[in-house]
Formats: C-alpha cells, structure tokens, sequence
C-alpha cells in the first residue's frame, strides 16, 4: 500500500542554521504530496504541497520539490527561526478518492 | 473564516467506559474526515464522509468506534467500550471534496486509564 518514510526526528538546531527533513514515498499512481505542520498545542496545519512531478512547493520560507525519480519531498528552509520549533508531517494523496497518507513526523527543535 | 471546531479538547475516562467526540467542520465542506493520532505517529484515517455518506470506513475498528454525520453536518466520534490502546488525539478534518486540501481541527486528546 501507500506509504510515507520520513527522517527520525528530534532534529535540533540553533537559530539561521539550514533545515532539510528527508521524506520519501511509496504510492501506486501519481500522488499529491503535503507538508504539514502541528506547532505546540494547536493542530495540523497545511504548508506546502505539489501536485506533479517537478513543481515546488513553497510558503513561509520553506520549499519542497517533487522529484518523481527518486520518490522524494524533502523540505527545505535556509534560515531556521525559533518560531519554525514544531512537528513536521509529510503526507500523500493518491488519484481518486483518498485520503491522506502520513509519515511518522519530524520534531524540529530551534534554539536561540 | 471560521476553523475546524472539535469539542471536548481533552477527555480522560476509565477503560470500557463510553466516549464521543463532536466535530463541526467549516462552512459548505462536504467531505469530512477522522484521524487517530497515537503518541509519535502520523495521523490514520478512521473514516471519512462525503455529505452524510461514508466513502472509507475500511480502518474503523467496528466493534467499539462509531460515527455518523447526520445532514451532511456535525459529525460525531463515539469508543464504546474504550480500551487503553485508545489513548490518542482524534482530528477531525474538512476539505471542499474529496481531492481538495485538508483543514485540520485542534484535535481531542483522550487518555484511557
């Protein structure tokens, strides 16, 4: 089935540091790939996405480009901030009907 | 725009006690979703609604979780008997249709003692 493998986390690093979380998928078809976001006590909220191979995902600093060759969605910020401190899901959408597929989550940890 | 709404945001009851929760998505989504999210893991599909139909229900553990979405609406969670495996945030989500973004609510947070 579906599936979504992304990097173990706690990922700490100190404030203007670069961010890349690994994320890699399994899908049959040709899915739409997220990033979400959960900060502290709040709920999941959307960041980026891409629908087809090539596009970038962008938003508040970040970006993720769809590379269809090696199934992957790496997220991407070059200058972490203290408020980026949250955990970070990537997820896939197949064709059709379906619901989102999620990995495990990336803890990021910024310290000043 | 008013967010997904879900009520209560924390619960904590006793092994095979009942328990629902309530979700309110935004205005004219029609599809709506249930995820459980257990401690250190992605959220997982439980269900999900198109209007007041069920369209997956494949990862609801039947025996004990029931939903339903009377008028195409609100929708309620309900775990009975709970077990403590259930201990987890349940997020309710929205989207326009079926292949369109996601909004996430705040979640419920239930702990099974």
């Amino acid at each position: 089935g579906d599936s979504v493998t992304q990097m173990e986390g706690p990922v700490t690093l100190s404030e203007e540091a670069f961010l890349t979380i690994n994320c890699t998928y399994t899908a049959t078809g040709y899915p739409s790939l997220f990033w979400y976001v959960q900060y502290p006590g709040e709920g999941l909220q959307l960041l980026l996405k891409a629908t087809k191979a090539d596009d970038k995902g962008s938003n508040k600093g970040f970006e993720a480009t769809y590379r269809k060759e090696t199934t992957s969605f790496h997220l991407e910020k070059g200058s972490v901030q203290v408020s980026d401190s949250a955990v970070y899901f990537c997820a896939l959408s197949t064709s059709g009907n379906t619901p989102l597929v999620f990995g495990k989550g990336t803890r990021l940890s910024v310290i000043a | 725009e008013a967010g997904v709404a879900q009520s209560p945001r924390y619960k904590i009851i006793e092994k095979r006690q009942s328990v629902a929760f309530w979700c309110n998505p935004i205005s004219g989504h029609a599809t709506l979703y249930w995820y459980q999210q257990i401690l250190g893991q992605g959220p997982k599909l439980l269900i999900q609604f198109q209007n007041n139909g069920v369209v997956d229900d494949s990862q609801l553990p039947k025996d004990r979780f029931s939903a339903e979405r009377l008028k195409g609406v609100d929708s309620t969670l309900k775990i009975q008997p709970a077990k403590l495996e259930d201990s987890a945030v349940y997020l309710c989500a929205s989207s326009l249709g079926a292949k369109e973004t996601q909004y996430f609510g705040p979640g419920t947070r239930l702990l099974v003692l």
